[in-house]
């Protein structure tokens, strides 16, 4: 089955750490995305990338990096410089960033602070 | 700047019941999505409209693009059909990358 795989399910991270979350799809689709997601409140997009080598910073990219080295792969690393990182993590993929898309969504990874 | 607002916040109902989830949002939009997402955290894309109205199953979802608004209904409600049910929209004009998203309903349903 196709589809986007998340891991870790749960992820500590302690004061000075980077810690780095994966996404992998298998449905072939050029773009994809990273979302925070906070109690109370919307998705956030982080990062975005729309084909193999290149991404874009969303909203609320501060403190976090990407790569985009091969298609299926989308892994989000969040640095030190990310204050407040306790939130679930969301990857999302899709056909394109150019039209009207559905997007298909990973199961997150929740990142908490020690 | 979007704003999507959704209501009601909260929704506890019981087995079998008609549902109404409302998403209101404030520019013109190209697409609008209804998504779900599972207490384990998944989000699975439910609808994307532009216009008129979308059925799957036991699911409606409608859109009143002059009036800038949009409805998911559940029929024949069911415990399972508890999740947070959210809104999302593209502007006109935008990528699928700029989706503005609601905070979410949440749903409950009793048996």
């Amino acid at each position: 089955d196709g589809g986007i795989t998340q891991s870790p399910k749960y992820l500590f991270r302690k004061e000075g750490q980077n810690v780095t979350l994966s996404c992998e799809q298998n449905l072939n689709h050029d773009a994809m995305y990273w979302y925070r997601q906070d109690p109370g409140q919307g998705l956030r997009l982080i990062y975005y990338s729309q084909i193999v080598n290149d991404f874009q910073k969303g909203d609320i990219a501060e403190g976090y990096s990407v790569s985009r080295e091969k298609k299926e792969s989308f892994p989000l690393t969040v640095t030190s410089a990310q204050k407040n990182p306790t939130a679930f993590y969301l990857c999302a993929s899709s056909t394109t960033v150019a039209t009207n898309e559905k997007l298909f969504f990973g199961s997150g990874t929740q990142l908490s602070v020690l | 700047k979007n704003e999507v607002e959704q209501s009601p916040q909260n929704l506890t109902a019981q087995e079998g019941e008609f549902i109404t989830i409302n998403c209101s949002y404030s520019v013109g939009i190209s697409a609008l999505h209804w998504l779900q997402q599972h207490p384990g955290g998944g989000i699975v894309s439910l609808f994307m409209l532009s216009s008129g109205k979308k059925k799957h199953g036991r699911l409606i979802a409608t859109i009143n693009i002059q009036e800038k608004h949009s409805s998911l209904h559940i029929t024949a409600s069911h415990p399972r059909d508890s999740a947070v049910y959210i809104c999302a929209v593209k502007a006109r004009g935008a990528g699928s990358y700029q989706l503005t998203f609601g905070k979410g309903t949440k749903l409950s349903v009793i048996p």
